[in-house]
């Protein structure tokens, strides 16, 4: 099974700033895709953003942006202007070309402090 | 569009019980996914439906796990007997088959309590 890091437990974050998430991942593929998902507490997994491997240029959906580092095996999402709705659990995820099996991180809690 | 249907949403059960979760995926997704989430962790892949055949259940605990997808429809994953570390939710995913960039979308998951 492919690794997801994600070393960060718990982040908080003041309502309409900024934040990072920080994520690794260990692949031999050259070929993959990343996600990074939210599941609020009523558990539903909800996608954030997708980044193609094979595309240098970042992904950005609105608010949330993505810094990958494809050397350095490194998928960070950024938030900006954190809104109260942004609070949750987010997971980074790794789906392989063969199989199509997702691998998920640990998870970072994210707290918006108003 | 509908979405991925899961049920029960909660199960309490007393350890050695068997349980019983079912999933239904969106319409026209080739490939189901069952996820076990254990509080506090992320997601593990138990096992990959591709239609109704297994793609991937080499993270499933075989003797007390199974599942199956007869029709290439819906889905059953059973536990028996169940035990206390079995205690987690359990998630049902669909996806595309053959489109990377698709992502999998999720149920609400069962809540499952071993005591």
């Amino acid at each position: 099974a492919q690794t997801v890091t994600q070393s960060q437990p718990e982040m908080s974050v003041q309502e309409a700033e900024t934040v990072t998430l920080s994520c690794t991942y260990d692949t031999s593929e050259s070929d993959y895709y990343l996600f990074w998902y939210k599941q609020p507490p009523s558990r539903q997994m909800i996608l954030v953003i997708r980044q193609e491997a094979y595309k240098q240029q970042n992904a950005t959906e609105n608010r949330f942006s993505v810094n990958f580092q494809k050397a350095a095996k490194s998928f960070s999402l950024k938030i900006s202007d954190s809104q109260l709705g942004d609070a949750a659990m987010y997971f980074c995820a790794y789906r392989r070309n063969t199989g199509n099996q997702f691998y998920f991180g640990t998870g970072t809690s994210l707290t918006v402090i108003p | 569009e509908a979405g991925v249907a899961q049920s029960p949403r909660y199960k309490i059960i007393e350890k050695r019980q068997s349980v019983a979760f079912w999933c239904n995926p969106i319409s026209g997704h080739a490939t189901l996914y069952w996820y076990q989430q254990i509080l506090g962790q992320g997601p593990k892949l138990l096992i990959q439906f591709q239609n109704n055949g297994v793609v991937d259940d080499s993270q499933l605990p075989k003797d007390r796990f199974s599942a199956e997808r007869l029709k290439g429809v819906d889905s059953t994953l059973k536990i028996q007997p169940a035990k206390l570390e079995d205690s987690a939710v359990y998630l049902c995913a669909s996806s595309l088959a053959g489109n990377m960039n698709t992502e999998a979308f999720f149920g609400q998951g069962t809540r499952l309590t071993v005591v």
